[in-house]
């Protein structure tokens, strides 16, 4: 079975850009979570879908982070304009569903903000 | 809201050594309780979780948690480590099934030879 996809892995822009990242979950997967991982600290949701509904936003700074799940499938989480404070890892999980306890996570993409 | 804490940013610990990390969580709720790895430059790999039943719970590569109620603690042990453990681990917690998961800031484990 293929794990949860993400790409890029690395990227690297200057402060005011924007910048987008994929995320394909693991097939058959309805439940999808975006999380921040600043360096140091523990990774912190920002969006949960379950197919292409949002079930929790409420982390999310909405001023500049934006992120869909329109065919319920994989995800695009879009950041515009970046600030030096969102470098950091941002790491796609997906779930079976929302009786599921576990979430299967992807390998990361890496934002350097310069 | 809930809020987890790893007492331990960094441990270093020699080869065949036991390690212990230490994590304590607050909650209003009853929450369920899992430790996860990440090696380098990967995601984050379950080690075990605790939903119900016994208190102890084994999880994969040798590894096993036991969680206090009473101490809100949910502490992970091996009896002996690899090289190959060198990683960080993070303990975390959800209130739910298909809730988001809330971590602690996660520890550091570095086996040496």
């Amino acid at each position: 079975e293929a794990g949860v996809a993400q790409s890029p892995r690395y990227k690297i822009i200057e402060k005011r850009q924007s910048v987008a990242f994929w995320c394909n979950p693991i097939s058959g997967h309805a439940t999808l979570y975006w999380y921040q991982q600043i360096l140091g600290q523990g990774p912190k949701l920002l969006i949960q879908f379950q197919n292409n509904g949002v079930v929790d936003d409420s982390q999310l700074p909405k001023d500049r982070f934006s992120a869909e799940r329109l065919k319920g499938v994989d995800s695009t989480l879009k950041i515009q304009p970046a600030k030096l404070e969102d470098s950091a890892v941002y790491l796609c999980a997906s779930s079976p569903g929302l009786s599921s306890y576990e979430q299967y996570f992807g390998p990361g993409t890496r934002l350097t903000v310069t | 809201a809930q809020s987890v804490t790893q007492l331990d940013s960094q441990v270093p610990v020699f080869e065949e050594a036991p390690v212990e990390l230490r994590c304590n969580y607050s909650s209003s709720v009853s929450v369920y309780l899992f430790w996860y790895v990440q090696y380098p430059n990967q995601g984050l790999q379950l080690l075990l979780k605790y939903l119900s039943g016994s208190t102890l719970v084994k999880g994969i590569n040798g590894f096993e948690a036991e969680f206090n109620k009473s101490q809100t603690s949910f502490h992970l042990r091996k009896p002996s480590v690899h090289i190959s453990d060198t990683a960080e681990y993070f303990c975390a917690v959800s209130k739910a099934a298909g809730n988001k998961l809330t971590f602690g800031g996660g520890t550091r484990v570095l086996v040496k030879p």
